[in-house]
């Protein structure tokens, strides 16, 4: 069965350190996402891509991040400079189209800011 | 603000017990759907509704979609241990790039 697959699993990371975590999305899907779930709290959305451009993006996703799709297969998320408020699981999602089919998520990374 | 109000927030029952989790909103959705999650894991879709109305079932869980697209509910029958853990509704507002998520039900069944 298909699934998205994320890598590293974990990272530990100095603060102010820059980050990219990786993603692999299922081949036939078009949509992406990055989402993040801070330790005991809700699962929030950062940010969708289609078609190489964001679709939209939440408040969280500031300056200091970035997604890019660099290769055709490999969906990455950049945080420039971390800071201790970042740490937290980042989930990676991917869905066919958007209206009527679900995102299906890769089993996160977890990222711990020291 | 899209929301996605789920109750009860916590729940705790006897194995063989029935329960029911309900995901609520102001907004219309095309689809939406229900994940199950485990600690420091990603959620795992467990089904997707689509047509106001319909029902779904999964083995002793039965989901529906309320007619008016905005809301829905999780059944489960029979409750068992393994059905523990947290129970997420998803769902993309319509307009939107984005699946939103529900508050969460953290479910334990006690044996």
């Amino acid at each position: 069965e298909p699934e998205v697959t994320q890598t590293p699993s974990h990272q530990v990371t100095q603060m102010g350190q820059e980050v990219i975590l990786r993603c692999v999305p299922i081949s036939n899907h078009l949509y992406f996402y990055w989402y993040r779930q801070i330790l005991g709290q809700k699962v929030e959305f950062l940010v969708s891509f289609y078609n190489n451009e964001i679709s939209e993006k939440s408040e969280i996703f500031d300056d200091q991040f970035s997604v890019e799709r660099p290769d055709g297969s490999n969906f990455t998320l950049k945080i420039r400079s971390t800071k201790l408020e970042d740490s937290a699981m980042y989930f990676c999602a991917s869905s066919e189209a958007l209206l009527g089919t679900e995102a299906l998520f890769g089993q996160g990374t977890r990222l711990t800011v020291v | 603000t899209q929301l996605l109000e789920q109750s009860p927030q916590f729940l705790s029952i006897q194995e063989g017990e029935n329960l029911t989790v309900y995901c609520n909103s102001s907004s219309v959705f095309s689809s939406l759907q229900w994940y199950r999650q485990e600690p420091g894991e990603g959620p795992v879709l467990l089904v997707t509704v689509v047509t106001g109305g319909e029902v779904k079932k999964l083995k002793r869980l039965t989901f529906q979609f309320g007619d008016a697209r905005k809301d829905s509910s999780l059944h489960i029958t029979a409750a068992q241990p393994g059905d523990t853990g947290l129970y997420l509704c998803a769902g993309a507002p319509s307009g939107t790039y984005k699946y939103i998520f529900g508050t969460g039900t953290r479910l334990k069944v006690l044996a």
